[in-house]
C-alpha cells in the first residue's frame, strides 16, 4: 500500500516563526502536492511538484515556498507564520500522466497564534 | 477556482437508505474522481471515472458522469454508519496531473 505520511498531527507555531511541513511518500511518484483546508472552501492547492526540484504554483501561494530536494520527500515552508494560514494541510502524491489518483497523508493541524 | 461543486452540502439518512450526492464542473475534463474524508484525517480515494466512460461501479458506489452537462453523481449503496464522512469530487483537467477538489457532502448515517 502506497504510504504517504507527514511529520506532525498538530502544530502550535507563533507569529512571524518559520515552519516547516515535511512529507515523505514511498511509493516512487513522480508527483507530490501540498493543499490546505478550510471550513467551507475544501481543499487548495498551494504548490505542485512533478519531479525533484521542479514545482509549479496552484492556487493559493503566497507566504508559502516548497522544496523538493529527493523525489519522496516534499517540503512547505511558511517564511513567517501568520494567524491567517492556520489551517488543515494535507500532502498528497500520485504517478504522473494525467490518470492516477492522488494518496493523501492523514494531515497537519497548523495553529497560528 | 473551485472547479466542483457538490450538492447537497450535507446529508442524513438511516442505515441502509441509498445516499446520492452531485458535483458539477465547469471546464473539459480528462477524469472525475471521488474521495472520501473522515473527520480530522486524510483523503481517501474512492473511484475514478474518465471522460469517455459514462458509469462505473465499485463495490456499494456507483458512479455517473454526463461531460454534456458537466455533471457527475455518487451513489452509496445500503448506507452504513461507517460511511458517516465528507466525500469530495475532484476533476482532472487536460493536460496536468493536478486536480481541482469541490468543497465536499458531509454526509451522516445513523444506525
Amino acid at each position: 500500500d502506497v504510504k504517504v505520511t507527514q511529520s506532525s498531527r498538530y502544530l502550535v507555531k507563533r507569529t512571524g516563526e518559520k515552519v516547516f511541513l515535511e512529507c515523505v511518500q514511498d511509493m516512487d511518484h513522480e508527483n507530490m502536492f501540498w493543499y490546505r483546508q478550510d471550513p467551507g472552501l475544501g481543499l487548495r492547492l498551494i504548490y505542485f511538484s512533478y519531479d525533484v526540484k521542479m514545482k509549479e504554483k496552484g492556487d493559493i501561494p503566497e507566504g508559502y515556498s516548497v522544496s523538493r530536494e529527493k523525489k519522496e520527500r516534499f517540503s512547505l515552508i511558511l517564511e513567517s507564520a501568520s494567524t491567517n494560514q492556520t489551517s488543515m494541510y494535507l500532502c498528497a502524491s500520485s504517478y504522473s500522466e494525467f490518470r492516477y489518483e492522488q494518496y493523501f497523508g492523514p494531515g497537519t493541524r497548523l495553529t497560528v497564534t | 477556482s473551485q472547479q466542483g461543486e457538490e450538492d447537497p452540502q450535507a446529508l442524513s439518512i438511516q442505515e441502509g437508505e441509498n445516499a446520492t450526492m452531485n458535483c458539477s464542473y465547469k471546464t473539459s475534463i480528462n477524469n472525475l474522481q471521488w474521495y472520501r474524508q473522515n473527520s480530522g484525517r486524510g483523503l481517501v480515494h474512492l473511484i475514478l471515472i474518465r471522460s469517455n466512460e459514462r458509469e462505473k461501479h465499485s463495490g456499494r458506489l456507483r458512479v455517473t458522469l454526463d461531460t454534456s452537462k458537466k455533471s457527475s453523481s455518487l451513489l452509496i449503496t445500503a448506507s452504513r454508519a461507517a460511511d458517516t464522512a465528507s466525500y469530495f469530487c475532484a476533476t482532472g483537467l487536460k493536460g496536468t496531473d493536478k486536480l481541482i477538489f469541490g468543497t465536499g457532502t458531509r454526509l451522516q448515517v445513523f444506525p
